[in-house]
């Protein structure tokens, strides 16, 4: 069966400080990966998605950047954190078009 | 603008009682997700649905293309139900079929 695992759970990091957040799917090949935020009190956006190896396609401008270095592998990576990077980090999956999208337990990302 | 809006922002109800959310979008769209966030932020996958109706157990998701309009609603309702719902449209001619999300419905069911 597929699975999907996430980590770190949880994040404290000081702004300017450097981010690595990693996502690996199991058990399915080839499948769209995606990167979502939860900003407090804000609906759930997407931020990246990627339908294959070193594809990445952002959808808003921002501090972040992500990349898919083997086929089964999401990174999602900062420079230098802003207070602005603070909220919810989601990894999902899906495989081919139309498809339901399977989430990650996520990554709760505190920027002080 | 592709949006997503649901209504209510927060309901409280009594153990047994029948609930509906309800999600409205504002272009065509693919398909439509429900998704149920529980207190510790993790989110599952409700139903994917693109015409008519499905059933999972005590949860039934409508959606009407014509009136861009989709409906959750849950029979019986159980304290364990209490979550956060989220309606998620997929709209045509993305990349990925990225989601758009609304910004859930805080759901309460008292014992």
């Amino acid at each position: 069966s597929q699975t999907i695992h996430q980590w770190p759970a949880t994040l404290v990091q000081p702004v300017g400080s450097p981010l690595s957040l990693e996502c690996t799917v199991e058990g399915t090949s080839n499948p769209n990966l995606y990167w979502y935020r939860q900003a407090a009190g804000r609906g759930l956006q997407l931020l990246f998605y990627s339908v294959g190896i070193g594809q990445i396609s952002s959808e808003v401008p921002q501090n972040l950047s992500a990349s898919r270095p083997q086929d089964r592998q999401f990174i999602l990576s900062s420079k230098k954190l802003l207070l602005s990077d603070s909220g919810f980090y989601l990894c999902a999956w899906s495989v081919g078009g139309l498809a339901a999208q399977h989430f990650g337990d996520g990554t709760r990302l505190s920027i002080l | 603008k592709n949006e997503v809006e649901q209504s209510p922002q927060n309901l409280t109800a009594q153990e047994g009682e029948f609930i509906t959310i309800n999600c409205s979008y504002s272009v065509g769209i693919s398909a439509l997700h429900w998704l149920q966030q529980h207190p510790g932020g993790g989110i599952v996958s409700l139903f994917m649905l693109s015409s008519g109706k499905k059933k999972h157990g005590r949860l039934i998701a409508t959606i009407n293309i014509q009136e861009k309009h989709s409906s959750l609603h849950i029979t019986a309702s159980h304290p364990r139900d209490s979550a956060v719902y989220i309606c998620a449209a997929m709209y045509s001619g993305g990349g990925a079929d990225g989601l758009t999300f609304g910004k859930g419905t805080h759901l309460i069911i008292q014992p």
